[in-house]
């Protein structure tokens, strides 16, 4: 089973700033790693599909890249609806990522 | 628009199982996988299983090995999760999702809770 660790666990940022979430994988995923977004009670939102192709309707402000093992989440300039928690996963056998908050500082 | 909608909230107790739909519209429920995935309270995502309505062949999460069972009535355009040997640790909210292959729609979440 391969294991997604993701860092920092928490985000602590004021709007404007610039996020960058991790995610590192156990072992080789090539490009298969999704980002989602998921407020209190919703359900996620898929962000970024195989590292770097932004979903429908997302936003320029959100990016991703990285290949094989470790990923980043970029969010350029944080607007006040992306205060959320941040999830990657792996499309080898599924597995997600423990999640980073990201929090109003 | 695609939307997958989910059925309503359960309690059961210890020992019981649980059977979760999730109807399926906008597209042809046959040409894109379906997963499940939980969360328990306060808790991250955990992926249980995926099935191919098309042929009816899923694939789980190992942890779930012989308790859980995924089926489709593609005449509906319903799946389903069907999760046996309940017990607190199962309380959670289950989702189903569309895979193309990255998870594109969600259902809305069942609240599944295991309580004596």
């Amino acid at each position: 089973e391969i294991g997604l660790t993701q860092s920092p666990a928490t985000l602590s940022l004021s709007p404007g700033e610039r996020a960058t979430l991790s995610c590192r994988a156990s072992q080789s995923v090539s490009i298969y790693l999704d980002w989602y977004q998921q407020k209190p009670g919703q359900a996620p939102r898929l962000l970024i599909y195989d590292a770097s192709n932004r979903a429908t309707g997302i936003p320029a402000r959100f990016s991703g890249s990285g290949s094989g093992t470790d990923f980043t989440l970029t969010i350029s300039s944080l607007e006040p609806e992306d205060f959320a928690v941040y999830y990657c996963q792996q499309r080898t056998d599924w597995s997600f990522g423990p999640g980073t908050k990201v929090d109003i500082k | 628009q695609v939307q997958l909608v989910q059925s309503g909230a359960e309690v059961k107790k210890p020992g019981a199982s649980v059977k979760v739909s999730c109807e399926a519209s906008g597209y042809t429920i046959t040409s894109f996988f379906i997963h499940w995935v939980r969360q328990a309270p306060g808790q991250g995502l955990e992926w249980v299983g995926i099935l191919n309505p098309k042929s009816g062949v899923t694939s789980h999460a190992q942890k779930f090995q012989g308790r859980v069972t995924m089926t489709r009535d593609t005449s509906t355009s319903t799946v389903y999760m069907d999760l046996s040997s309940l017990t607190s640790e199962d309380t959670a909210v289950y989702y189903c999702a569309r895979g193309t292959p990255a998870l594109d729609y969600w259902g809305q979440g069942t609240l599944v809770t295991v309580s004596s």
